[in-house]
């Protein structure tokens, strides 16, 4: 079954740590990897997708298929950071999510 | 509208009432998905609409859920005869199409059964 596993309900660190949020996946075939980010009072919103190889806003994502993870990371969190952090995986249109890490980042 | 807006944006209901929760997707936008967001469940797909194909409905939990797009763009979801574990948010997204996994996700309807 497609499935996306995020192990972590919470995740606290102090500014300035280092973050990683955890993911993994079950998929047949070779899934496109998505993190979405909810802060507090707004829309759920796109953060990064594998395929583009990006950074946003210091976050990064590695796909490693031997694994089948697709963790978050960031070398320095900030407090505006927080938030509630989901991964996703899409193949043929739909678009499976974790349960979420709230990631909360203390001064 | 400048993004995707639904209504109502609270609901209360009594048990074994049934609900009707609004999509109204981003213009031009051909495909539209429906997620139950609850506390550690997370998001859980239940419908997927493209264009003119046929819904993907494999994630709607029951019979008593349905939906329905017209016009290829408002869109519907119907719970009927609610309980209370239907207590939810329920978060409706659309996308361009289906070569693209950029969702833009409403605000939600948050529905509260007694």
């Amino acid at each position: 079954a497609q499935r996306v596993t995020q192990p972590e309900k919470l995740l606290s660190v102090f500014k300035g740590a280092p973050v990683e949020l955890k993911c993994n996946y079950s998929y047949s075939g070779s899934p496109e990897l998505f993190w979405y980010v909810q802060y507090s009072r707004q829309r759920l919103q796109l953060l990064l997708r594998h395929i583009s190889r990006e950074s946003i806003k210091g976050f990064t994502a590695d796909l490693n298929k031997g694994e089948t993870s697709f963790h978050l990371k960031k070398p320095f969190a900030q407090e505006e950071d927080s938030a509630m952090y989901y991964c996703a995986a899409r193949r043929f249109q739909k678009l499976v999510f974790g349960t979420g890490t709230r990631l909360l980042v203390s001064p | 509208g400048a993004g995707v807006s639904q209504s109502p944006s609270n609901k209360v209901t009594e048990k074994g009432k049934d609900v009707e929760l609004r999509c109204d997707p981003i213009s031009g936008h051909t495909a539209l998905y429906w997620y139950r967001q609850s506390l550690g469940q997370g998001l859980e797909f239940l419908i997927y609409f493209q264009g003119n194909s046929a819904p993907d409905k494999s994630g709607l939990p029951s019979d008593r859920f349905s939906a329905e797009r017209t016009g290829g763009s408002v869109s519907t979801l119907t719970i009927q005869r609610t309980q209370q574990e239907d207590s939810a948010v329920y978060l409706c997204a659309s996308t361009r199409g289906p070569e693209t996994g950029e969702l833009f996700f409403g605000e939600g309807s948050r529905l509260t059964v007694l």
